[in-house]
């Protein structure tokens, strides 16, 4: 199976700009979750989908969004970027819903390394 | 609230065990999990622990759950170079739903010869 795939691999962005990331999880998976990686934070949840519905969202402001598509793709928007937004997204891809218990995992894909100048 | 803590840095010598520890908070965890990433690279699942359990291993890795403690660690076999990475620990709870993972800083593990 193809793992989680995040394009674009490489973002330059300015002050004020808009950006959409996409994901594509694994065949068959059907919740798609994103993280925020950076130097300082570290790894910290934005939110999570299934079924085209938002399950849970992290502690960010309402700059970043997301949707997902019915074919199980997610796309992130940060709007108005600022430089503290430079991070690697990762996207991470489940078989189940995020209120499920299970013993499924998470695969994280590549992620998407945005820099805001 | 939940918290995952690890040590920021190991150092080992290429054929020696590595262990490397995380203590987490939120007593509700379900399961448990190491993460590794190499430089320029995403998270690479390595293996998980479920909540009832307090042991698991798989091939050169073997992971200790304390519940009690809430002590976490992975141990690596045979070390080798291509194990130089920054390995993370990860819990899933209950509460913010199940496939939120709490993720510890990271530990840099540095295998020299």
């Amino acid at each position: 199976k193809a793992g989680v795939t995040q394009t674009p691999r490489y973002l330059i962005k300015t002050r004020g700009q808009q950006v959409t990331l996409s994901c594509s999880p694994i065949s068959g998976h059907r919740s798609v979750s994103w993280y925020q990686q950076t130097p300082g934070q570290g790894l910290q949840f934005l939110f999570e989908y299934f079924s085209e519905t938002q399950r849970n969202k992290g502690n960010f402001p309402g700059r970043f969004s997301g949707r997902q598509f019915s074919n199980s793709r997610s796309e992130m928007n940060v709007s108005t970027l600022e430089l503290g937004d430079s991070a690697l997204y990762l996207c991470a891809s489940s078989a189940i819903s995020g209120t499920s218990l299970g013993a499924d995992t998470q695969y994280f894909g590549p992620g998407t390394r945005l820099t805001v100048l | 609230g939940e918290d995952v803590e690890q040590s920021l840095f190991l150092s080992v010598r290429e054929g020696d065990s590595s262990v490397i520890n995380c203590t987490y908070t939120d007593s509700s965890s379900t399961y448990l999990y190491w993460y590794k990433q190499e430089p320029g690279a995403g998270l690479q699942l390595l293996t998980y622990i479920f909540s009832n359990m307090d042991m698991k291993q798989d091939q050169r890795l073997t992971v200790l759950l304390n519940k009690k403690d809430k002590h976490l660690s992975l141990r690596i076999a045979d070390t080798q170079t291509g194990d130089s990475a920054i390995y993370f620990c990860a819990e899933r709870g209950r509460s913010g739903g199940y496939n939120k993972l709490i993720f510890g800083a990271g530990t840099r593990l540095a295998v020299h010869p």
